[in-house]
C-alpha cells in the first residue's frame, strides 16, 4: 500500500525567506504526486502536480516540486515567501484504487507554515 | 461553475442523532470523494464513488454510509452520531480520465458530536 510522510508538523520562515517543504513516499511502482495547500477555513486547492516528464515541476502562486526516485522524495520550494502563503500544505501519492481504475490519492498528514514578518 | 459545494457549512448534533451531508459538484466528475480531518492526521478518505450507483470503502468507513444515486451528488450519512466523529469533513471530485486524477474539493462541513 502507498503512503506519505511529510515529517515536519510546523515549519516557521521570516516573510522574503526561501521555502522548502518535505515530503516521502512509499510506493512500488512510478507513482503520482501531488502538492495541495489549504488556507485557513478553506478546502484544498491543488497546488502542483507530476506523474512523468521532466521531474521538477512548476505549479501556481510561484511553487516548484522536484520528484527524485532515487530518494522517494517530491519536495515542494519557493524562493520568497509571501506572509500569504502562510497555511497547510498537504503532500499526496496517487495509487490504483482496489478496482484497478484510477488513482486514488493518500495524502500525508499535512505541514503547518507560520510565516513570519 | 460553482464547482464542489457542501451543505450544510457547519452542524452540531447530539450523541446518537443522525444527519447527512450533501456534495455536489457541476464539473461532470465521475469519482467523488468523503474525507475527514482531524488535527495531526490530515485527510482520511472515509468512502468513495467511481460512478453514479457505486461506492466503496475507504481507509475509515466504520459509523458511515454514503449513497451516490446521481453523478452529481454523493451523500455521506451518519445514524448515530458519536462524539468521535467530530470532524471537518471534505468532499472531493475527480475526473478519471485525466490520468493524474486531480481532486477539487468543497469548502467543508464543520460537525460537531457533544
Amino acid at each position: 500500500a502507498q503512503s506519505v510522510t511529510q515529517p515536519d508538523i510546523h515549519i516557521t520562515v521570516s516573510e522574503g525567506a526561501s521555502l522548502e517543504l518535505r515530503c516521502n513516499y512509499s510506493y512500488g511502482a512510478t507513482p503520482y504526486l501531488f502538492w495541495y495547500v489549504q488556507s485557513p477555513g478553506q478546502g484544498l486547492q491543488l497546488l502542483l502536480k507530476y506523474f512523468s516528464g521532466d521531474t521538477l515541476v512548476q505549479g501556481i502562486k510561484g511553487f516548484e516540486a522536484e520528484f527524485k526516485r532515487s530518494q522517494s522524495s517530491f519536495n515542494l520550494r519557493k524562493p520568497s515567501v509571501h506572509w500569504s502563503d502562510a497555511a497547510e500544505y498537504f503532500c499526496a501519492v496517487g495509487a490504483r484504487s482496489a478496482s484497478g481504475g484510477s488513482y486514488i490519492p493518500t495524502f500525508g498528514r499535512g505541514t503547518s507554515l507560520i510565516v513570519h514578518p | 461553475n460553482a464547482g464542489v459545494t457542501q451543505t450544510p457549512k457547519f452542524r452540531v448534533l447530539k450523541t446518537g442523532q443522525s444527519m447527512t451531508l450533501l456534495c455536489a459538484q457541476d464539473m461532470n466528475h465521475e469519482y467523488m470523494y468523503w474525507y475527514r480531518q482531524d488535527p495531526g492526521m490530515g485527510l482520511r478518505l472515509i468512502h468513495y464513488s467511481v460512478g453514479e450507483g457505486t461506492t466503496a470503502k475507504g481507509e475509515v468507513p466504520d459509523g458511515y454510509n454514503v449513497s451516490r444515486l446521481k453523478k452529481q451528488n454523493f451523500l455521506l450519512g451518519l445514524e448515530s452520531a458519536a462524539p468521535s466523529q467530530t470532524s471537518v469533513y471534505f468532499c472531493a471530485s475527480s475526473y478519471p480520465r485525466t490520468v493524474a486524477n486531480e481532486q477539487f474539493f468543497g469548502p467543508g462541513t464543520r460537525l460537531t458530536v457533544l
